[in-house]
């Protein structure tokens, strides 16, 4: 069965420190994944995806497909990175896609 | 371009009552998903309409269900209404370009179930 598993419910760091979020996933076939963040009273929102090889508010994922991971990494965390972030995998079955989450880590970054 | 638009934002019901919940999507995007999030088992897919048709379902009982219209507005239904049933339900947006799709979610509504 498709499964996106973040094993940490909550990751706290301080200001200026590295962040790494994790997400693991579980899909036989060759997978599309995304890290999407919620900020405080702000709707759901894409941060990445994997295809597009690119950093976004210096937060950068790279796919190891040996793992079957998508680490989410940030080199200095930044007050404005506290947020929920939920990993995503895309499942596309003619040509409708779903999005199947990880059940979320909520990212604190501390002064 | 405006976003993706839910309505109403909260709403209460009591148990066996029905409920409606309305998503416009961002102009010009044609296909529109439903997902309900809990504290419990977190965000998950109910079902995605593309023109008028329901192309894609998750698991969810058929208590759930769903229709489009030909502006691309959506609509969810939840019949015979559980306790369980209290969540945020968000609606997203979804255009393909470039070969990639991008999902766009709605602020949500949240249903208390009493």
């Amino acid at each position: 069965a498709q499964r996106v598993t973040q094993p940490e419910k909550l990751l706290s760091v301080f200001k200026g420190a590295p962040v790494e979020l994790k997400c693991n996933y579980s899909y036989s076939g060759s997978p599309e994944l995304f890290w999407y963040v919620q900020y405080s009273r702000q709707r759901l929102q894409l941060l990445l995806r994997h295809i597009s090889r690119e950093s976004i508010k210096g937060f950068t994922a790279d796919l190891n497909k040996g793992e079957t991971s998508f680490h989410l990494k940030k080199p200095f965390a930044q007050e404005e990175d506290s947020a929920m972030y939920y990993c995503a995998l895309s499942l596309t079955q003619g040509g409708s896609e779903k999005l199947v989450f990880g059940k979320g880590t909520k990212l604190t970054v501390n002064p | 371009k405006a976003g993706v638009t839910q309505t109403p934002r909260y709403l209460i019901k009591t148990r066996g009552q029905q409920v409606t919940l309305s998503c416009s999507p961002i102009s010009g995007h044609r296909s529109v998903s439903w997902y309900q999030q809990t504290p419990g088992q977190g965000l998950q897919f109910l079902f995605e309409y593309f023109s008028e048709t329901q192309r894609n379902k998750g698991n969810f009982p058929g208590r759930f269900s769903g229709r489009q219209f030909s502006n691309s507005r959506s609509e969810m239904n939840v019949s015979t209404l559980e306790l369980g049933d209290s969540a945020l339900y968000l609606c997203a947006s979804s255009f393909r370009a470039g070969g990639l799709e991008t999902q766009y979610f709605g602020p949500g509504t949240r249903l208390l179930v009493l």
